[in-house]
């Protein structure tokens, strides 16, 4: 149990274009996910608190207008990287919290890595 | 700000060993502990949880919790070169339902 599944796995997109990334959980509903953003040899980057039903929740510095995100139902969650730049490129990856015995553990989908040319 | 910190490493075992990894939190109110397995390129795994003082073994794992010394550690007994990742200590909140992550401690095994 506890899968989550990101999509697309890898994407390379021109400058100025927008991009969609999906997480779904596939075996349990969550309320709440979480997008992280991840640079080489670098720790995770909480970028926002997606909420079903309701606005995300951006941390601080982290334009909201740029990374839009829709948690539309209780599976699907995405990030749409809009007007997307070099600096934009990055390992994207969202989680989902369960409670399936884990303590309340968060389950990564498999990431996404944006190259923007 | 509330942190996380972890020794960066990278900290190198000879197979067969045991490897210690630890964890030091600043937020006092945090409730759920976990230790997460990320391989290069990858997304990371949940390995563990502990939320309740003491020791806590899975297999091979073994995680602790000292709550007074805002402490939690990780060991790998037996350390096989397939156990060589990155690993990440996250604290958890009940109230905030947020993860705080540490920069991770990248491990070697050694064959």
């Amino acid at each position: 149990g506890a899968v989550v599944s990101q999509h697309p796995s890898r994407v390379i997109c021109k400058s100025g274009t927008s991009v969609k990334i999906e997480c779904r959980s596939l075996d349990f509903q969550a309320t709440t996910m979480f997008w992280y953003r991840q640079f080489p040899k670098k720790s995770l980057m909480l970028m926002a608190t997606s909420n079903e039903g309701s606005k995300a929740t951006y941390e601080q510095g982290v334009e909201k207008d740029k990374f839009l995100i829709n948690h539309a139902s209780l599976t699907l969650s995405t990030l749409t990287v809009t007007s997307a730049h070099p600096e934009d490129s990055s390992f994207y990856i969202c989680s989902a919290r369960a409670n399936l015995g884990t303590g309340g553990g968060a389950f990564f989908g498999q990431g996404t890595r944006l190259t923007v040319v | 700000q509330k942190e996380v910190e972890q020794n960066s490493g990278p900290l190198s075992v000879p197979e067969g060993a045991i490897a210690s990894l630890n964890c030091t939190y600043s937020d006092r109110g945090s409730q759920s502990f976990f230790w997460y397995r990320q391989y290069s390129g990858k997304s990371p795994e949940l390995i563990m949880f502990i939320y309740s003082n003491g020791d806590k073994e899975d297999g091979r794992f073994t995680a602790q919790l000292n709550k007074a010394s805002q402490y939690v550690s990780l060991l790998i007994r037996d350390s096989q070169p397939s156990d060589s990742a990155t690993y990440l200590c996250a604290v958890n909140n009940t109230g905030t339902y947020k993860y705080i992550f540490g920069t991770g401690t990248r491990l070697k095994v050694l064959a």
